[in-house]
């Protein structure tokens, strides 16, 4: 398995403001992901994000909202833009090794 | 056709009962189905997972039954705990091994478990 931490772990946020969410790993992944979890409810995987090439969207996700950065195979983030209270959710990072994925312990985003 | 199905979406039991959650999926080409175990304030955990050509694993507690005609499966909790209160999500993915990655995986809607004393 992997060891994921992110930053921040929490935050609140004022509408109309950006926040930078950071994913770092203990060994070196080729595939990260991140995904969204509304209060109560099941993930949605955001994007995904290759080392070396533009992160791959999902419907309904596009880069403007949610740019992702990975600058090397240890490290992404995904920045949630101009952000409005329906962004309010856990934002998870996961890696994938082979088949597995692990995921990070999430960033509780609110905005206000 | 890449959506997965589980119920129930809520599920009490007592201590030492045996829960069962069941997922069902449309798309065939899924071949990896993982369970994921989340406490509250933390994230997914990955619990036990399986891959289609077998019918039934065991880690510990914890057996996935599989059936691949009926395009479903399902998480058995064998004499459940107190500590095993949480919500339970399975999940399945595509596609074949990529080289130092996994796939993309598609979530259940979850199922929120307690196990009373």
């Amino acid at each position: 398995s992997a060891v994921i931490s992110q930053k921040p772990s929490r935050d609140i946020c004022q509408r109309g403001t950006s926040l930078t969410i950071q994913c770092q790993v203990d060994s070196q992944v080729t595939m990260m992901f991140w995904y969204r979890q509304q209060p109560g409810q099941s993930l949605t995987l955001i994007a995904t994000a290759n080392q070396g090439s533009e992160a791959t969207y999902e419907s309904g996700f596009v880069i403007d909202k949610f740019p992702i950065s990975r600058p090397n195979l240890t490290f992404s983030t995904l920045t949630v833009s101009n952000m409005s209270p329906e962004d309010s959710s856990i934002y998870l990072c996961s890696v994938g090794t082979s088949y597995e994925q692990y995921f990070g312990p999430g960033t509780r985003l609110t905005v206000t | 056709q890449q959506q997965v199905k589980q119920s129930p979406q809520s599920l009490i039991v007592q201590k030492g009962g045996i829960p069962i959650i069941n997922c069902a999926y449309e798309n065939t080409a899924f071949d990896y189905f993982p369970w994921y175990q989340q406490f509250p304030g933390k994230g997914p955990a990955l619990l036990i997972a399986i891959r289609p050509d077998v019918s039934e694993k065991k880690e510990g507690r914890f057996t996935i039954s599989f059936n691949k005609s009926a395009k479903q499966f399902s998480l058995h909790i064998m004499d459940s705990q107190p500590g095993d209160s949480a919500t339970y999500f399975c999940a399945a993915s595509i596609g074949r091994r990529l080289t130092g990655g996994g796939n993309k995986l598609t979530f259940g809607t979850g199922t929120q478990l307690k196990v009373e004393l």
